[in-house]
């Protein structure tokens, strides 16, 4: 079975300071791992994928997100953080041995909240 | 615009009185899908369907239908709501292959009384 955990219901950083949400994940193979945002009263929105290649992947909004396979983890970063980048922030794996199944698993998601 | 629409967007309705919730993607996807997000519990997936009349459960199907009678619409249909059915759906879309992304709709809010 796969899952995927995001240890903190809330974030809160200051304006112009890095800024990390954490995931970590657990597949029986190799993992899919995506990153999506929800502002409020909208639907999720893409930001980043890790497929497979280069463990730093790049994604919209300046964000970016590590993979690290030691660690079971995906990260999701940014350097310098906007007001505007307050959301909820979901992680999603998906085991790439998966089967027929749909079989994408969402974290339960992690409120980042941006000070000014 | 590529996009996934959904209507209504906001629902509140009695138990028992069957209701349907329209999907509907300009993107030529074949896979499409429903979710619910619920407060502590993230998203899970009620139905699924990798093309037209091909449909399965996901993680939590009891107490819903869907049909996927055109590539383009996937409506999330409930017979007999009931209040444990409150929640916000989303439904979503996206290319052939487990390596692509998913586009949401903009979400339903239903509540159930």
């Amino acid at each position: 079975a796969q899952s995927v955990a995001q240890p903190e219901d809330q974030v809160n950083v200051a304006e112009g300071n890095p800024l990390t949400v954490k995931c970590t994940y657990s597949v029986s193979g190799n993992p899919y791992l995506f990153w999506y945002v929800q502002y409020p009263n909208r639907g999720l929105q893409f930001l980043l994928k890790y497929i497979t290649g280069d463990n730093l992947v790049k994604g919209s909004y300046g964000f970016e997100a590590e993979f690290n396979k030691s660690q079971t983890s995906f990260h999701l970063k940014k350097p310098s953080a906007l007001v505007s980048d307050s959301a909820l922030y979901f992680c999603a794996v998906r085991d790439m041995m998966g089967g027929g199944a749909d079989g994408l698993t969402f974290g339960k998601g992690t409120h980042l909240i941006i000070q000014p | 615009e590529a996009q996934v629409t959904q209507n209504p967007r906001y629902l509140i309705t009695v138990t028992g009185k069957k209701l349907t919730v329209t999907c509907s993607q300009n993107m030529n996807h074949e896979y499409m899908s429903w979710y619910r997000q619920d407060p502590g519990l993230g998203l899970r997936q009620i139905y699924y369907s990798m093309n037209v009349e091909v449909t399965d459960k996901g993680d939590v199907p009891e107490g819903y239908k869907v049909s996927r009678k055109e590539k383009r619409n996937f409506p999330l249909i409930l017979e007999s709501p009931s209040p444990n059915q409150t929640s916000l759906y989303f439904c979503a879309s996206r290319d052939t292959g487990w390596v692509n992304e998913q586009f949401f709709g903009p979400g339903t809010r239903l509540t159930v009384l």
